[in-house]
């Protein structure tokens, strides 16, 4: 199976983003979501596992979840910081594999 | 405190194999699965497979099959990622990353940096 990602995605300081993540077979719901946030030279950490956990440390702006009837997982984070410009990557697995999605460029302007 | 430290870059030539390691500390060893994945320049992140420390036991992604190796020194606290039959399209940052539960990876090595290059 895929996870696509939109390429790319703008907001404003302080408003609130939505990534998308959209399984092309299988249930999104048959296997956990994580979502990732990688900054240049640098390794990628969680900002969501689970779906919609959060790991201690990231903020509660950062939230996820997964809607059944769209097959697709959502990363939203609210009152943007310029911080949060990175590249975020969805992950999830099936029986055999895991698959990453090709990853979004949040662009915090 | 949990740490995963890799080797030092390396630079290759197409058909060479690069042998990349990632020693674990801060956790028991043989608890965690460790997965490796990649990262080409301007590609997204990329999954080559998992082993358990525990025994040894691995999943390739089937695009790597018969060119991956993983392997594990539990002496050492250390996992090995071969790679064969290097080609230009293999140069990449490689990490090596402990998976908590769920496939989740909670820990990440720094990178290693392959580049194939004649």
């Amino acid at each position: 199976f895929m996870l696509t990602q939109p390429l790319s995605v703008s907001e404003s300081p302080g408003k609130t983003v939505t990534i998308s993540c959209t399984r092309s077979s299988g249930s999104i719901a048959s296997n956990y979501v994580q979502w990732y946030q990688r900054r240049p030279g640098s390794a990628p950490i969680t900002v969501i596992y689970e779906d919609s956990q959060k790991p201690s440390g990231v903020p509660d702006r950062f939230s996820g979840s997964i809607d059944s009837s769209s097959n697709s997982a959502s990363l939203t984070i609210s009152g943007l910081k310029t911080e949060d410009e990175a590249d975020y990557y969805c992950q999830s697995y099936d029986s055999s594999s895991v698959v990453f999605g090709g990853g979004t460029k949040l662009t915090v302007l | 405190q949990v740490q995963l430290v890799q080797s030092g870059a390396e630079v290759k030539k197409p058909g060479a194999s690069v042998k990349v390691s990632c020693k674990a500390s801060g956790y028991t060893f043989t608890s965690y699965y460790i997965h490796w994945v990649r990262q080409a320049p301007g590609q997204g992140l990329e999954w080559l497979g998992i082993i358990n420390p525990s025994g040894g036991n691995t999943t390739y992604a089937q695009k790597f099959q018969g060119r991956v190796t993983m392997t594990s020194e539990t002496s050492t606290s250390t996992v090995y990622m071969e790679l064969s039959s290097l080609r230009s399209e293999d140069t990449a940052v490689y990490y090596c990353a402990r998976e908590h539960e769920s496939y989740h990876f909670d820990y990440w090595g720094q990178g290693t940096l392959v580049t194939v290059s004649s």
